[in-house]
């Protein structure tokens, strides 16, 4: 089974720019989350998307956007970079929980490095 | 605020020794704990969890311990290896939540075994 792909890799961009960042998760798992890390700060939760809906937010101003397709596929936007949203950027997949006990493993792809100059 | 917290950036270990790579959480409301290890420009991989039922998973070299009471849980590897040396994630969530999917991380401690 293929893993979680990120694309692309790696990106530069300047400031006031706008990105778009792309997931395509391990094929059947429907819940998408997005993450940055920067060092120092571990990986912040971004937001997460079940059946192309966001179900949950974390704390980040509105120019982090995000969306699902019905194939799950997943994107996020930044628009207005500024200099601290250089970060990796991790996109996580998981299948759809079946019970209470389910084990939350979420599967992680292997990032986005966004250098904002 | 910092709900997970891993306290120790780093840590040297001789091979064939124990790790014991520590995380203190803050919210009680945290029923599912997680570690994860993260290779350079890799995402970082699952190794092993632990529900708020139990105090103790064990898998192979790697055993997980949760102190409810203190809020605290430690990841232990015997005997250590040189792959082992990565970055090691503490991740908690609450499973109460039906489809809360949000995992909240640790900022990490950085493994490295001496060979």
């Amino acid at each position: 089974k293929a893993g979680v792909t990120q694309t692309p890799r790696y990106l530069i961009k300047t400031r006031g720019q706008q990105v778009t960042l792309s997931c395509s998760p391990i094929s059947g798992h429907r819940s998408v989350s997005w993450y940055q890390q920067t060092p120092g700060q571990g990986l912040q939760f971004l937001f997460e998307y079940f059946s192309e809906t966001q179900r949950n937010k974390g704390n980040f101003p509105g120019r982090f956007s995000g969306r699902q397709f019905s194939n799950s596929r997943s994107e996020m936007n930044v628009s207005t970079l500024e200099l601290g949203d250089s970060a990796l950027y991790l996109c996580a997949s998981s299948s759809p929980r079946s019970g209470r006990a389910t084990p939350n493993e979420q599967y992680f792809g292997p990032g986005t490095r966004l250098t904002v100059t | 605020d910092q709900q997970v917290k891993q306290n120790s950036p780093s840590l040297s270990v001789q091979e064939g020794r124990i790790s014991i790579l520590n995380c203190d959480y803050t919210n009680s409301m945290f029923d599912y704990f997680l570690w994860y290890k993260k290779y350079p420009a890799e995402g970082p991989t699952f190794l092993i969890s632990i529900s708020s039922i139990k105090d103790k998973n064990e898998d192979g070299r790697f055993t997980v311990f949760l102190n409810k009471s203190a809020k605290h849980l430690s990841l232990h590897i015997v005997p250590s290896q040189p792959g082992d040396s990565a970055v090691y994630f503490c991740a908690a969530s609450a499973l109460s939540n039906f489809g809360n999917e949000k995992l909240t991380f640790g900022t990490g401690t950085r493994l490295t075994i001496i060979p």
